[in-house]
Parts: C-alpha cells; structure tokens; sequence
C-alpha cells in the first residue's frame, strides 16, 4: 500500500520567514496530494492540494510542488504569521483506492514572533 | 453551510463497554470516510462509504469496530467491548462525489477508554 513520509516533524520560524515541509510517497500511480492544517483540538483544515497532472500550486502565502518523478511534494509557505502555527499533515490517494488518504506524521510548526 | 459534524466530542468510556459515534456529513455529499487519529500521528483510514453502501473496511482494526450509514447521510461507527488501545480521535470525512477528492473533516470524537 502507499507509505506517505514527512520531514521535519518540528519546525520553527520567525515571524516573516519562509517554511517548507516536504513529503515522500511510495505509490507511483498515486494521483491527488492534499495538505491540511490542524490546529490543537481542531478539525484537519484542507489548506490546498495538488493533482498530479500539475507541478505547482498556489494560493496567496502558500504554495505547493510535486516532483512525481522524484515522487515526493512539498508545501511552502512564505512571510509566515503567528496563526499559521499549527500541525500541517501532507497526504496522497494511492491508486486503485476509494480515495481514501494515506497521510504523513504531521509536522509542527511554530512561529515565532 | 454547514460543515461536517460529529457527537459527541468527548466520550470516555471503561473498558469492555460498547460505543456509538455519530457523523453528520455535509448536505448532499456521498462520500463518507472514518479516520482513527492517535495521539501525535496522521489520522488513518478506518472505512469508506459511498452513500448506504460500505465499499471499503480494510481499515477497520478488528470486529470490534462496525459502521453504518443506513440511509446513506448520517453514519454511525459503534465499537464493541472498547479496550485502552482504542483510545484516540475518530474523525469523519465528507467529500461531493465519486469524482472528488477534497476531503472536509469533522471536528472528531475523543474516546478516552479507562
């Protein structure tokens, strides 16, 4: 089945710095790539994804890259503020599946202001 | 509108005894999905209903574990004489379509089994 890893599990930035989290995943035919947001206590917030017919995503502070070749994504977000601290979890759907999401470890992200 | 919404959120419950968590999804989505989250980790798949029909419960960790989605909008995930492992968050996922992706989450139940 499909194995999504993801690095680093903690991350700290200043406030205005740029963050990148990056993803691995196994499934070659895997085809949609999700990143959510999760606060402590919260749901898991879809922030942006990616299918795989496309190399990069953006939407305003955050921008997402797939390398299928490489088979791995990764999720930037720039001039970063104290709310964007949170968990961040990439995912994949691996092929031939009902869509379910194979997601990460998490990633903690903390902004320091 | 409304988003997906789960109860209760928090249930604890002693071990050996039977539980029931209710989904609402959104409004006129066919896709459902359970997701068991352990502390500190990804939330992982439990099951997958595509309206009424349960069409994938590989994820599900033991017959202990069952759902339900009777009349394919609110499902019911129900565990059978709960132990301390099935200490985690559940969480329920909604999506439009057979063709869609995007996946929207509750805000989960806590069972915490003593």
């Amino acid at each position: 089945g499909e194995n999504v890893e993801q690095h680093p599990s903690t991350l700290s930035v200043q406030e205005g710095d740029s963050a990148v989290i990056k993803c691995t995943y196994s499934d070659s035919a895997s085809n949609y790539f999700p990143w959510y947001k999760q606060e402590l206590g919260k749901r898991p917030q879809l922030i942006i994804d990616i299918r795989s017919n496309v190399g990069e995503k953006k939407d305003q502070r955050i921008a997402v890259t797939l390398n299928k070749t490489a088979k791995h994504f990764s999720l930037h977000i720039t001039e970063t503020q104290p709310e964007d601290s949170a968990v961040y979890f990439c995912a994949a759907v691996p092929s031939g599946s009902a869509r379910q999401l194979t997601f990460g470890s998490g990633t903690q992200l903390t902004v320091l202001p | 509108g409304a988003g997906v919404s789960q109860s209760p959120r928090y249930k604890v419950a002693k071990r050996g005894q039977d539980v029931a968590l209710r989904c609402d999804p959104i409004s006129g989505h066919v896709s459902l999905f359970w997701y068991q989250q352990a502390l500190g980790q990804g939330p992982e798949f439990l099951t997958y209903f595509q309206n009424e029909a349960q069409l994938d419960k590989s994820g599900l960790p033991s017959d202990r574990f069952f759902a339900e989605r009777p009349e394919g909008s609110v499902s019911t995930l129900k565990i059978q004489r709960t132990q301390q492992e099935d200490s985690a968050v559940y969480l329920c996922a909604s999506s439009s379509g057979t063709m869609s992706y995007e996946q929207y989450f509750g805000p989960g139940t806590r069972l915490t089994v003593t």
